[in-house]
Parts: C-alpha cells; sequence; structure tokens
C-alpha cells in the first residue's frame, strides 16, 4: 500500500478564495507529481518535482502554484479559485526512473469551487 | 485524435467471465506500457507494467502488447465482483514518468 497522503479530501470553496491542497508521503521518493482528472478524462499532468527546489509544469496548462521545500511534502496552492477549477487532483510519487519504476497515488482531492 | 484511446465503456459482465480491456495508440514511439486499476473516490494503482512486445501473466491478470498493430490488452480470468473499476491504460517512450500518457479509463462492472 502506497504511503502518500493527501488532505483534504473533499472541498467545496467560494470563488476567489486562496486554497492549498497538501500531499505528503514517507517514501522517501524524489520525484513527486500532481495530476488534475475529471470524471471519465484522462489523467493529466499539471505539475512534477524531481526533487528538493525543482518544479516543472506538465503537460496541461494550470493556474495553480507548487513548492518543494522537503523532499516529502508537494503542496498545490490555487491562488484565487474559480468554477473551471473543480475537479480530481491526484498527488503522486515515484522512485526512479527506469523501466520499471512505479507511480504511487494518493487518494485524490476532489474540489468543488461555487 | 488523442495519442491514446480507451473505450469508455460501462462493461459489465457477469462473474466468472473473462474480460478483455484494450487502448490503442498513435505513437510507434511508445515503449512502456501500463494498466492502472483505480477504484471508485480512489487513487489508481498499477496492476500490470510490459516492456515492448509480448504477454506478461500476473495471476488472473494478462497484460498484451502489439506494437505492430499500437494496440495493448488486459485480460482478467475468473473475473470477481471485487474486480469492479476503472481500468486505465498509460504509456510512454522514454524512462521518465512525466512522459507518461494516459487513457481516459474503463469502467468495469462485474455481477455477481
Amino acid at each position: 500500500e502506497a504511503d502518500i497522503y493527501q488532505t483534504p479530501r473533499y472541498l467545496v470553496i467560494g470563488t476567489g478564495k486562496k486554497i492549498t491542497l497538501e500531499c505528503s508521503q514517507t517514501m522517501g521518493h524524489d520525484k513527486m507529481y500532481w495530476y488534475q482528472q475529471d470524471p471519465g478524462m484522462e489523467l493529466h499532468l499539471i505539475h512534477y518535482s524531481y526533487g528538493v527546489n525543482s518544479t516543472e509544469k506538465g503537460d496541461l496548462s494550470s493556474e495553480s502554484t507548487v513548492s518543494r521545500i522537503r523532499t516529502e511534502h508537494f503542496p498545490l496552492t490555487l491562488e484565487s479559485a474559480r468554477p473551471s477549477h473543480t475537479s480530481q487532483y491526484l498527488c503522486a510519487s515515484s522512485d526512479t526512473d527506469g523501466e520499471g519504476n512505479t507511480i504511487y497515488f494518493g487518494e485524490g482531492s476532489w474540489l468543488t469551487v461555487v | 485524435q488523442k495519442e491514446v484511446e480507451q473505450d469508455p465503456g460501462p462493461l459489465s459482465v457477469p462473474e466468472g467471465a473473462i474480460v478483455s480491456l484494450n487502448c490503442t495508440y498513435s505513437n510507434s514511439a511508445f515503449q512502456y506500457f501500463m494498466w492502472y486499476r483505480q477504484y471508485s473516490r480512489k487513487g489508481p494503482e498499477l496492476l500490470m507494467y510490459t516492456y515492448s512486445s509480448g504477454n506478461k501473466e500476473d495471476g488472473r491478470f494478462t497484460a498484451q502488447v502489439d506494437k505492430s498493430s499500437k494496440y495493448i490488452s488486459l485480460f482478467i480470468r475468473d473475473s470477481q465482483p471485487s474486480d469492479s473499476a476503472t481500468y486505465l491504460c498509460a504509456m510512454k517512450y522514454g524512462d521518465s514518468n512525466y512522459q507518461l500518457i494516459w487513457g481516459a479509463g474503463t469502467k468495469l462492472i462485474i455481477k455477481p
């Protein structure tokens, strides 16, 4: 079982509010990822990190930002939430790159912006 | 056109049936192929991983890759109600996981 934790699991928030989705992993993985997943749609990578102080944007443009100050922690922040941000956000981590490496996912954070 | 296509289902079969789940893709450079299972309101978990072409078996699950047809399959034998979930295929051409391209998932329902 993956040791990667996301909070909150469910959040309903008003337009314009600032939110931070927390993600922590206890596996010591260097690589961490944030995906966005809408119902019945593909996972889209919005941010990834290869280590402390390393962050990159993914293939899906996102108004969110991330930080990686500690290996185990990779929070995602929306400065001003909009209804278009309503989605499921999945945090993940992996050890090394290569053939058989596995991405471990958290249980997801369901965000609704009203 | 999407790089990876997957029938969204839902696919509903009786318990004990053999299930076939499929993905097609357009990028011939893909070399690494994965199947993930996602239960409702949970994150995906890796089921099977295959490099290049061929078959791989793990218990009741068999993953098959046909690179010449750009087609991958996941077979589930003796399906159980606990197999009811959404099955996602994912693939990449290089080593890095940030390169993964995902299918939209097929929802599978196993009826007792």
